[in-house]
C-alpha cells in the first residue's frame, strides 16, 4: 500500500531560523515524490519535485530511500513561507498522487 | 484558459439532493484528476481520466459518485443524494505532461446540511 505521513499538523519558527518539514512514504518499489504547497486563499502549486534536484525558493528536499524519507529543508525562513505544505508520492508507472495531511507552517516575524 | 477553472466556487446542498460540480482543465491537457478535501486533511483521490477515458475510479466512495469528461475537456464530478460526509473541497487538476505535477484548479467547497 502507498502510504505518506507527515508527523506535524502545526509548525512554528522564526523568521530566519531553519525549516525542516517531515514526510515519511511506505511503498514497495521506487517512488517519485513532490512536496505541494498552498498560501492562503490560493491555490494548491507545486513547490518541487525529487527528480529534478531543484532548489525553489531557498528550499530543498532529498529522497532517502533506507529511511523512505523525502523532507524539506529551507536554511533560513522568511515570513512569505507561511503555507500549508503536503508531501506527494506518486508510484512507478501511476498517475495518481497520495497525499500526507498536511502541515502548516508559520512562520513568527 | 490560463488555468483550472472550477465551478461553482461554493456549494450548499441539503442532505439528499443531487449536485454536479465543474472542472474546465487547461486547454490541451489530457489527464484530468478529482480529488476531494475533509476538513484538516490532505487531498485524497477519487478518479482519472486520460482524454475522454475514465481510466481509474477506485477512489469513488460509493455509487453515489459519478465522473464524466464525455469530449475529452470539461469534467463533471456528479454527487446524488448528498450527505453530511460529503462536505468537503472538490478539487480537479489537469496535466499535460506526465514528467510535471498537476496543475490545480481552486476547488468547489461543497457544504451539505
Amino acid at each position: 500500500a502507498q502510504r505518506v505521513t507527515q508527523p506535524e499538523k502545526l509548525l512554528s519558527v522564526f523568521k530566519g531560523a531553519p525549516v525542516e518539514l517531515k514526510c515519511n512514504y511506505s511503498y514497495s518499489g521506487s517512488p517519485e515524490l513532490f512536496w505541494y504547497v498552498q498560501y492562503s486563499r490560493q491555490r494548491l502549486q507545486l513547490l518541487l519535485r525529487h527528480i529534478s534536484r531543484e532548489s525553489i525558493k531557498g528550499f530543498t528536499a532529498d529522497l532517502n530511500k533506507g529511511e523512505t524519507s523525502f523532507h524539506l529543508k529551507k536554511p533560513f525562513a522568511q515570513e512569505e513561507d507561511s503555507a500549508m505544505y503536503y508531501c506527494a508520492l506518486r508510484g512507478q508507472g501511476a498517475q495518481k498522487l497520495v497525499f500526507g495531511q498536511g502541515t502548516r507552517l508559520t512562520i513568527n516575524p | 484558459g490560463a488555468g483550472v477553472s472550477q465551478s461553482p466556487r461554493y456549494k450548499v446542498a441539503k442532505r439528499g439532493q443531487d449536485v454536479a460540480l465543474r472542472c474546465d482543465p487547461i486547454s490541451g491537457h489530457v489527464s484530468l484528476f478529482w480529488y476531494q478535501q475533509a476538513l484538516g486533511q490532505g487531498p485524497e483521490f477519487l478518479t482519472y481520466f486520460q482524454n475522454e477515458a475514465q481510466l481509474d475510479k477506485s477512489g469513488l466512495p460509493s455509487d453515489r459518485f459519478f465522473a464524466e469528461r464525455p469530449e475529452g475537456s470539461v469534467s463533471t464530478l456528479k454527487i446524488q443524494r448528498t450527505q453530511q460526509e460529503d462536505s468537503a473541497v472538490y478539487l480537479c487538476a489537469s496535466s499535460g505532461d506526465r514528467v510535471y505535477g498537476y496543475t490545480f484548479g481552486s476547488g468547489t467547497r461543497l457544504t451539505v446540511v
